[in-house]
């Protein structure tokens, strides 16, 4: 039973330098999200998406970009990595908007960017 | 804006201490609330949840109101144990601008420390 599940788990850039965190789900789950977590800060939204081919943006989506071409990925991509991006970053995943039902997240990956 | 805000951590407790973990919440209508705990090394996983007004979840030991009255979804154990220590997080799922999407808005988490 994975759930969701996250690669790489932990990844160290350089500046300038970009990589894509991927991100899979096998609970056929139509909403999927990604929330970046500094230290003292909560999680905070980057980019959500409601199905397949269809993304937006959260509270915090500069820097990043990312694509859904299935239902089971959600990857998110760094082109230029600046310090500011190390953070963890966790992927998320719920079955439809039922504010009842919790979303499921992966493991995390924690980025350094030196 | 929907709004969570924890009381300052961090948390330190002996085995068998009484725990409580405050939060105030600030949302349009009635959401439902939830406690979501994170282990070292983990992501989030889903402690309890509470779906309307009075109600109480309930799991693992821990336990949490919502409370209308007060805005506020306090956890609560009697007796914490070592394997209890992680980051726990207030959440409520909240609509940014009318949007259909499920955006969790979460509190700052709150780290407790178990010592034997």
């Amino acid at each position: 039973n994975a759930g969701v599940t996250q690669t790489p788990k932990f990844r160290i850039l350089k500046i300038g330098q970009s990589m894509t965190l991927q991100c899979t789900q096998d609970m056929n789950h139509n909403y999927m999200y990604w929330y970046r977590q500094d230290p003292g800060m909560g999680l905070k939204l980057i980019y959500y998406s409601v199905g397949a081919g269809i993304t937006d943006k959260g509270e915090v989506p500069n820097g990043y970009n990312v694509s859904r071409s299935t239902t089971e990925d959600f990857p998110l991509r760094l082109e230029l990595a600046a310090p500011s991006q190390t953070s963890v970053y966790f992927c998320a995943s719920e079955t439809n908007r039922d504010s009842n039902q919790p979303q499921h997240f992966g493991d995390g990956t924690r980025l350094s960017i030196l | 804006g929907d709004s969570v805000t924890q009381m300052e951590g961090p948390v330190t407790l002996s085995e068998e201490a009484f725990l409580t973990i405050n939060c105030t919440y600030t949302a349009t209508g009635y959401p439902s609330l939830f406690w979501y705990v994170q282990y070292p090394g983990e992501g989030l996983q889903l402690l309890l949840k509470a779906t309307k007004a009075d109600d109480k979840g309930s799991n693992k030991g821990f336990e949490a109101t919502y409370r209308k009255e007060t805005t506020s979804f306090h956890l609560e154990k009697g007796s914490v144990q070592v394997s209890d220590s992680a980051v726990y997080f207030c959440a409520l799922p909240s609509n940014a601008g009318g949007t259909s999407y499920g955006k969790l808005t979460f509190g700052q988490g709150t780290i407790l420390t178990v010592h034997p």
